[in-house]
């Protein structure tokens, strides 16, 4: 079946200007989650939903990111007046509710700041 | 913070077993320990999770110590396709949050 899929897989901008990462995740996940992992570290939390609603945007680094699902399925994550410290691979997970079930991971999207 | 402590890269032979080690002393009662596994260019991949007993999957096996400081992920006969940087994680129940840490390299030697 098919997997959870992001695009772009790869993204290069210039300083200042605004992306959007877009996640398609399982069909019936009613869980998502985006993460942030710069070069050789672990994963970073961003942000999670339950359904459309994000209970917890504590992780998000600074007011210029943002992030909504619509339809509780595809979740789309915006970057505003990049920097580069925004430079890293994003990373999305879907599981079948927000509890204690495996998460299934995309491959990502490398963002790259000029 | 990460609540995990593993070895930054760990070497086996092919066929041989691995056993990839993992401290989580502050882990706390309702805290899962799960392991993922990724490979260069990859999403993390799922491996296997536990509580408090050792689970068996198809990919691996978990032993956890009774006192739940540690764990440790066996890997029966490693193949060259094991080779990935493996993540010893606690899911926390409190806020349904994993907290990755940097994760060991696995090499895995013809």
């Amino acid at each position: 079946g098919a997997g959870v899929s992001q695009s772009p897989s790869n993204k290069v901008t210039e300083k200042g200007k605004d992306v959007e990462l877009r996640c398609d995740p399982i069909s019936g996940h009613t869980a998502l989650y985006w993460y942030r992992q710069s070069l050789g570290q672990g994963l970073e939390f961003l942000i999670y939903f339950q359904g459309n609603s994000a209970p917890d945007k504590s992780g998000l680094p600074s007011d210029r990111f943002s992030a909504e699902r619509t339809g509780g399925s595809v979740s789309t994550l915006t970057i505003q007046r990049t920097q580069q410290e925004d430079s890293a691979v994003y990373l999305c997970a879907s599981s079948r509710d927000y509890s204690n079930q495996p998460q299934h991971f995309g491959d990502g999207t490398r963002l790259s700041i000029l | 913070d990460a609540k995990t402590t593993q070895p930054n890269s760990m070497e086996s032979n092919e066929e041989e077993p691995v056993h990839l080690p993992c401290n989580h002393s502050t882990i706390s009662g309702t805290d899962y320990i799960h392991w993922y596994r990724q490979l260069p260019s990859q999403g993390p991949e799922y491996v296997i999770h536990g509580l408090t007993s050792n689970v068996n999957n198809r990919m691996a096996s978990l032993a956890i110590a009774e006192d739940r400081k540690s764990s440790t992920l066996i890997l029966h006969r490693a193949t060259l396709r094991d080779a990935a940087v493996y993540y010893c994680i606690l899911y926390m129940d409190s806020n349904y949050q994993l907290i990755w840490g940097a994760g060991t390299k696995l090499i895995i030697k013809p």
